[in-house]
């Protein structure tokens, strides 16, 4: 199988910024999502990165180094809104995987 | 704001029966897939659909399994005799394009119980 590694759980203060690092094999490899699922919902789209470097969008950003095989997924001015699993969902040979998900927490 | 949408959001059935989950994509897209997350573990992918065929399959994708895209705008999941380990949330999405350029709207899901 293809292996996904990202940390299970982060814990993190309302208003302080988290990072969730993604790695993933290299091989086949064609872009990379990353999703917010809430508990019992659908996965919702966040961001996507197929070239190296940051991707901003409002609070959220993503970065990418394909030759690392990383990936990383930062939130900030955290919002207790924001607790929720956080997926990495590379492509491979143009298919969808997901990872098993990191769960934020975000405490007053 | 188009969505996908899914029906029913949660479906009871007995072991061995059939059960027929149904999806509406976004209706421009052309795209089609069917995931399933069982409580507590990751999204799998099932498999993903283009121009009335099936373009990717997983190997949880077995003979039980099928889909069918029976009119213009359903998209539809059908498990020909359940079994215990089919119960997870069953979840729809489509693209416009294959998914490794465009990102993947994802239904509210299906909620499937097997008893």
């Amino acid at each position: 199988g293809q292996n996904i590694d990202q940390p299970t759980e982060m814990t993190a203060t309302e208003g302080a910024i988290v990072q969730i690092n993604c790695t993933y094999q290299t091989s086949g490899f064609n872009g990379l999502f990353w999703y917010q699922q809430h508990a019992g919902e659908a996965p919702t789209f966040l961001s996507y990165n197929v070239l190296d470097g940051l991707e901003e969008k409002g609070r959220f950003s993503s970065f990418l180094s394909r030759s690392k095989g990383y990936s990383y997924l930062l939130l900030k001015e955290l919002q207790m809104k924001d607790s929720a699993s956080y997926l990495c969902a590379p492509v491979w040979d143009y298919k969808l995987s997901f990872g098993a998900g990191t769960t934020v927490t975000v405490r007053a | 704001e188009p969505e996908v949408t899914q029906t029913p959001s949660h479906q009871v059935t007995q072991m061995g029966q059939e059960v027929i989950l149904r999806c509406v994509p976004i209706s421009n897209h052309l795209y089609f897939y069917w995931y399933r997350q069982i409580l507590g573990q990751k999204v799998e992918f099932l498999v993903s659909f283009y121009n009335n065929e099936i373009s990717e399959k997983s190997e949880i994708f077995d003979d039980q399994f099928s889909v069918e895209r029976p009119d213009g705008s359903n998209f539809t999941l059908k498990i020909r005799s359940t079994k215990l380990e089919d119960s997870a949330m069953y979840f729809c999405a489509s693209s416009e394009q294959t998914g490794g350029f465009r990102e993947q709207f994802f239904g509210p899901g299906t909620r499937l119980t097997v008893l």
